[in-house]
């Protein structure tokens, strides 16, 4: 009865391989996130969808590209992978994409290229 | 743009006794809602406290509460009766009422270590 799943955990990739991140959320809510945590352990949102529609677009990279399938879904494929992107993602949700609303967060996925 | 500030650096607490961590915040949005998460060692980000900026008053979940000074622009979390499981590091963040590209904004984080 896990409230946000991630899938997978763990993922050692070598550098310029493709590769995705799956989310799946069970709490009903309309909003997803994307975030990265770096080494440092700063937290910065990429991306957030609304009812399967892009919302929020940070200046990421376009190699990464989200998919929402449907509401209680985003996933994070991530093209040409690069050393910099070696961090943990972690995906959230929230009730609504209010100030208000708490996100709650994915167990993440620690992501490290070769 | 909203800001939120934590720089106090690591943490050491005893067993059983309050904590406070700091987190300080600009924003000149009169709407927002100021976070509270923790993130263990295992790595999953855990919520513990929402205040909103109309709340009157300071909000509170079980052992943990947040001492709110809207005009000092702090947002402070106080953990009282520590226990070994509190160990962790704790990010202070915000959202903003700015619509459809509202962005919840963290800290640095702050660690925390509970000695037995």
């Amino acid at each position: 009865d896990t409230a946000v799943s991630q899938t997978p955990k763990y993922l050692v990739t070598q550098m310029g391989n493709d590769k995705s991140i799956k989310c799946e959320q069970n709490l009903g809510h309309d909003t997803m996130y994307w975030y990265k945590q770096d080494s440092k352990k700063f937290l910065k949102i990429m991306f957030s969808y609304n009812n399967k529609e892009l919302i929020i677009n940070e200046t990421v990279p376009n190699r990464f590209s989200p998919k929402s399938p449907d509401k209680a879904h985003l996933n994070l494929h991530i093209n040409s992978l690069e050393l910099g992107d070696s961090a943990v993602y972690f995906c959230a949700s929230s009730q609504e994409e209010g100030f208000a609303d708490t996100q709650y967060f994915g167990p993440g996925t620690r992501l490290t290229v070769l | 743009a909203q800001k939120i500030t934590q720089t106090q650096p690591g943490m050491f607490v005893q067993e059983k006794e309050a904590v406070t961590l700091d987190c300080t915040y600009d924003t000149s949005d009169p709407s927002y809602g100021l976070f509270w998460y923790k993130q263990p060692s295992s790595g999953e980000m855990i919520f513990l406290i929402y205040q909103g900026s109309y709340d009157q008053q300071n909000a509170t979940e079980g052992r943990y509460s947040l001492n709110f000074q809207k005009a000092r622009k702090s947002a402070n979390l106080v953990i009282s009766a520590s226990q070994l499981g509190d160990s962790a590091m704790y990010f202070c963040a915000m959202r903003v009422y700015t619509g459809a590209n509202s962005k919840l904004t963290f800290g640095k984080g702050i660690t925390l270590s509970v000695r037995p």
